[in-house]
């Protein structure tokens, strides 16, 4: 079975402080692909970033960067200099090949303080 | 280009009361999903299509809800009675391939009083 574990519930950092969201996941599949997904107040869900399992590069995006490794089954996020407009529910989610279904993970609440 | 299009944007009706909640997905995309969001029960997949098939729809609750795709450009979510646990956001995305990014539309608000 397929699961996606955010531990942390809700963050608070102030502005311009780094900060890293956790994902783990579970899968049995050795063919799948991770996902991030934000949703900012005004509700929509945005996509931020896909990766598939046979790529552990790691990747940047302006001030995001995402950690992905295999041997700890984790694909962890991090925003480097927050900004208020960061603040967002953030969803990491799995798709295993297999499975073929999307499982979203529980999300982290984080909130930049100015 | 247009995102994912929703319709109506805030449903409020009575329990026992129809409700239809449409959704338009980005063209050319092959793949539609329907979900819903609460907060005791986060983000769920409700059911999703391919190319205007139903592929997997058991994360639908029950037989009150049904799902239906006449084609490309088109889907519905019907709940038939709506009850008061109904009451959620539905989210419909659609996707341009399988295990592909999905792009959500602004969601419907479900209130059953």
């Amino acid at each position: 079975a397929q699961k996606v574990t955010q531990a942390q519930t809700e963050i608070s950092v102030v502005e311009k402080e780094d900060v890293t969201l956790d994902c783990v996941y579970e899968t049995r599949d050795t063919t799948y692909y991770l996902f991030w997904y934000k949703q900012p107040p005004s509700g929509e869900l945005v996509f931020l970033i896909r990766r598939n399992s046979f790529d552990e590069q790691n990747e940047i995006s302006g001030r995001y960067s995402w950690n992905f490794q295999k041997s700890t089954s984790s694909f962890n996020f991090t925003i480097t200099a927050s900004q208020v407009v960061d603040s967002a529910v953030y969803f990491c989610a799995l798709d295993a090949y297999r499975d073929d279904k999307i499982i979203f993970g529980k999300g982290t609440r984080l909130h930049i303080l100015p | 280009d247009a995102g994912v299009i929703q319709s109506p944007r805030h449903e409020v009706t009575e329990m026992g009361q129809e409700v239809t909640l449409r959704c338009k997905p980005i063209s050319g995309h092959d793949y539609l999903f329907w979900y819903r969001q609460t907060m005791m029960r986060g983000l769920e997949l409700l059911i999703y299509f391919n190319n205007n098939v139903p592929i997997d729809d058991s994360g639908m609750p029950e037989d009150r809800f049904s799902a239906k795709m006449p084609n490309a450009s088109f889907s519905t979510l019907k709940i038939q009675p709506s009850e008061p646990r109904d009451s959620a956001v539905y989210f419909c995305a659609s996707s341009p391939g399988p295990a592909g990014e999905q792009y959500f539309g602004p969601g419907t608000r479900l209130t059953v009083t």
